[in-house]
Formats: structure tokens, sequence, C-alpha cells
């Protein structure tokens, strides 16, 4: 079982309105990267946070913002929802000294966009 | 565009045989390939990695393959088990892009008794 949580597990909204997703990162991880899996597909990348900053973003609107905390949990925030963005979120954590074997995944938040 | 391609979607194959999970991919800035495996209601976890100047990898009963020049991976499973059913992801990363992960679309397995 890894240390990386997320919250909420599942989170129900209606178009148009905005959502927070939580995740905290694994003891000794300083970056945090969000993906959005849709059903019957890989995870797409969203972004990855590091040491608070936005370190590289993927294909996805501006209406998708982030946090990163000093203790490296993270927030991924999306506004004005669309049905597509009915999916799986997961976020990696990780840390660039300990490689990209050691990145693990959270349990992910499944969002129904109705 | 899918810069990683999984194009079996599925896989069916008795306990105790070879279990071969194919990869392709476009992007020749990739230089770590990594499979992860996913069961429902939890996040991938990582199985066994590769970096481009590799052309095979072991770790148990797992043996990831990479071809460079064809710019296609396989990950072989010796023995499948039935806890292996599950569904496989591979994913590859840039060097420049670190962490930043491209994902196949999956392989769901199913390993029958």
């Amino acid at each position: 079982e890894t240390g990386v949580t997320q919250s909420p597990t599942h989170l129900i909204k209606t178009r148009g309105q905005q959502v927070t997703l939580r995740c905290s990162s694994q003891s000794g991880h300083n970056t945090v990267s969000w993906y959005q899996q849709a059903l019957g597909q890989g995870p797409q990348f969203i972004f990855q946070y590091y040491r608070e900053e936005e370190n590289g973003r993927g294909n996805f609107p501006p209406r998708f913002s982030g946090l990163q905390f000093p203790n490296y949990s993270s927030e991924l925030n999306v506004n004005a929802l669309e049905l597509d963005d009915s999916a799986l979120y997961l976020c990696a954590s990780s840390s660039r000294d300990r490689g990209l074997d050691t990145q693990y995944f959270g349990p992910g938040t499944r969002l129904t966009v109705l | 565009d899918q810069q990683v391609k999984q194009n079996s979607p599925s896989l069916s194959v008795q306990e105790g045989r070879i279990s071969i999970l194919n990869c392709d991919y476009t992007n020749s800035m990739f230089d770590y390939f990594l499979w992860y495996k996913k069961y429902p209601a939890e996040g991938p976890t990582f199985l066994i990695s590769i970096s481009s100047i590799k052309d095979k990898n072991e770790d148990g009963r797992f043996t990831v393959f990479l071809n460079k020049s064809a710019k296609h991976l396989s990950l072989h499973i010796v023995p499948s088990q039935p806890g292996d059913s599950a569904v496989y992801f591979c994913a590859a990363s840039a060097k420049m892009r670190w962490g930043k992960l491209q994902f196949g679309a999956g392989t769901q397995v199913v390993v029958t008794p």
C-alpha cells in the first residue's frame, strides 16, 4: 500500500459547477502529477507540480488548474465542468532523485458530471 | 495524438502459460518505459521498467523487451497466475519531460484456470 491518498473517492457534480480534488504525497516526495483516465482509455497527463510550482502541462484547457502546498500535497481544480470531464482522476507522487520506478499512484477520485 | 499504443484491448491466457503484451510508440524522444498493473478501484502500480539503453530487463516472472528500431516493447509474464488478471498499461517518459508519462490505452488480461 502506498502513502498516496486522494479525496474524495467519488463525486457527482452538474455541468457548469466547480470541483476540487485533493491528493496527499508519499513521504519524501516533492513532485505530484495529475492524470485524467476516461473510461476505456489510459491515463492522460494533466499537469505536474514540483516544489509548489507548475512544472509542465498536458493538453488540457486553463479551467483545469492546480496547487501544491508546502507539505507537497496537491489540489486539482476544475471550473465550468463539462460532461466530458467525467473520469477517474489520478495523482502520482514522485521524487526526481528516487527515480520513476518509485512514482506511486493514489487510488483516484471518480468524478461524474451530469 | 496517441504516442503510445496498445493495440490489444484484451488477452485471455491459461494459468501456467506465457502472457505477452505489446506496446508501440512513435516519439523517438522517449527514453524510459514502464509497465503498470491496475486492479479495479485502485491506482496503477509499478511493475517493471526499462531504459532505452537496454533491450531487456527481468524481474522474477516479468520480462520487458525493448526494440528501439521498431519502437516496440513487450511484457512477458511467465508463468501466468490468476492474480495476474488485471489491466496492464504501458507508459513512456522523455528525458526532458521527467515524470510526465504518456500511457497506452491498456490491455485487460484474464488468466483462466
